[in-house]
Order: C-alpha cells, then structure tokens, then sequence
C-alpha cells in the first residue's frame, strides 16, 4: 500500500538547521510531487510548498521562500525539507503528503493530499 | 493568495444529530475543495474532494456540498469517532501552485 514514513522527533537551538526525511514506498516515486505542511501546537495546517521528484523542482510558500528547501533522492524514494534559521516559531509538526488529481479532457484538477506521513515534531528550544 | 475561512471555530454537537461546517474562500475556486478530518495526534485524514466526492472508504454520512465561494460539509448522526478538527484546502490552480487551508473546526461533544 502506499506509505509515507517520516524520520524521527527533533530537538533543535535557534538558528539552527533542521532537515526532516519522508520515505515513500507502494507507488512510483518519480510519478508523484511531494507537499510539505506543518502545524504549530495547537493551530491549523500550514501549506509550506512541494517538490517534484522528476527533475527536483519545487514550489515555496511565499513565507517560506530562502529558509526552506526542499530536495530529494530518488534512489531510495526519499523527500527531504529542510528549515534553515530557526525560531520558536518554527515548533511544529511537519508533514509530508502525496497529492491526487484528476484529469479530464484539455484541463486537470488538484492538488488534494492522500496519504500523509506520520509527523515529524520539531521543537526549538534554547 | 485564496484565503480560506471556516465557520464556526467550534461546534458542539450531541451524538446522533447531525452537524454543518462551513467554508467560505476569497475568490472562486469552482469545485476544487477539499475537507479532512485531523484526530489528536494523527495526520489529517482525506474525507472529500472534488466538493462532494467521498474519498475511498468514507462513510456515506459525511457529505460536501457548494462550488465557488461557499462550501458545506455535513455529518448526518454523528459518531463517536467522528468528534475531531475539519479542515478545509482549495487547490485551484493547475499546474499546481499554492495550496490553502482554513483554520479548521472543531466539532466536540456537546
């Protein structure tokens, strides 16, 4: 089945750098970008951007844009995002997503996001 | 950016009556809607997309409804399991670009 498995909790200083791994497995990777969504405690979900896996492009978040990358390998099917310059702010739990869309004739419709990884909890404490 | 708003933050809802949540976006983005479901401690589960499409294996009492601006996800007789967050996404552009979510709400026992 398709799976998305995220690393582990992190705990990170501020200013610091922190990069959060996301293994896909069920599907052909290369076939599907990758969404990258956070959520700060207590609060909503926060689209960040996506990568796509054939060829590497990506899509930022405007408020993320310069403090977010986003890369991957596909030799192992593996998504990467990676904060640069954390605060406080940055406390959340991140998740990857693999998108689903339709098409039909000339037009194209999605992104909605099916499954999701597991979270992966950043903490940024001094 | 398409702004997504959701109504009301929270709603308390006896088990067994049904509930209606609201999702109103700046601009239209015709059908392309979608609504999860988040529990304590998990990743958002998809409910509906295309409006009013059931993803796979979504019980029948979930419906979603609207296109355009204004968008309704109801729950008829509502569960146990299904006390949790609903959170709205629009994606309205292809190829895609920018994704956006309401701020979601909580749908608790009353």
């Amino acid at each position: 089945q398709v799976q998305l498995v995220q690393s582990g909790a992190e705990v990170k200083k501020p200013g610091a750098s922190v990069k959060v791994s996301c293994k896909a497995s069920g599907y052909a990777f290369t076939g599907f970008y990758i969404h990258w969504v956070r959520q700060a405690p207590g609060q909503g979900l926060e689209w960040m951007g996506w990568i796509n896996p054939n060829g590497g492009g990506t899509n930022y978040a405007q408020k993320f844009q310069g403090r977010v990358t986003m890369t991957r390998d596909t030799s192992i099917s593996t998504a990467y995002m990676e904060v640069s310059g954390l605060n406080s702010d940055d406390t959340a739990v991140y998740f990857c997503a693999r998108p689903r869309w339709t098409c039909g004739g000339d037009n194209c419709y999605g992104h909605w996001l099916d499954p999701w990884g597991q979270g992966t909890l950043v903490t940024v404490s001094s | 950016e398409i702004v997504m708003t959701q109504s009301p933050a929270t709603l308390s809802v006896s088990p067994g009556e049904s509930a209606t949540l609201s999702c109103r976006a700046t601009q239209s983005v015709s059908s392309n809607l979608a609504w999860y479901q988040q529990k304590p401690g998990q990743a958002p589960r998809l409910l509906i997309y295309g409006a009013s499409t059931r993803a796979t294996d979504i019980p029948a009492r979930f419906s979603g409804s609207g296109s355009g601006t204004e968008f309704t996800l109801t729950i008829s007789s509502l569960q146990s399991e299904d006390f949790a967050v609903y959170y709205c996404q629009q994606y309205n552009n292809w190829p895609p670009r920018e994704l956006t979510f309401g701020g979601g709400t909580k749908v608790e026992i009353k």
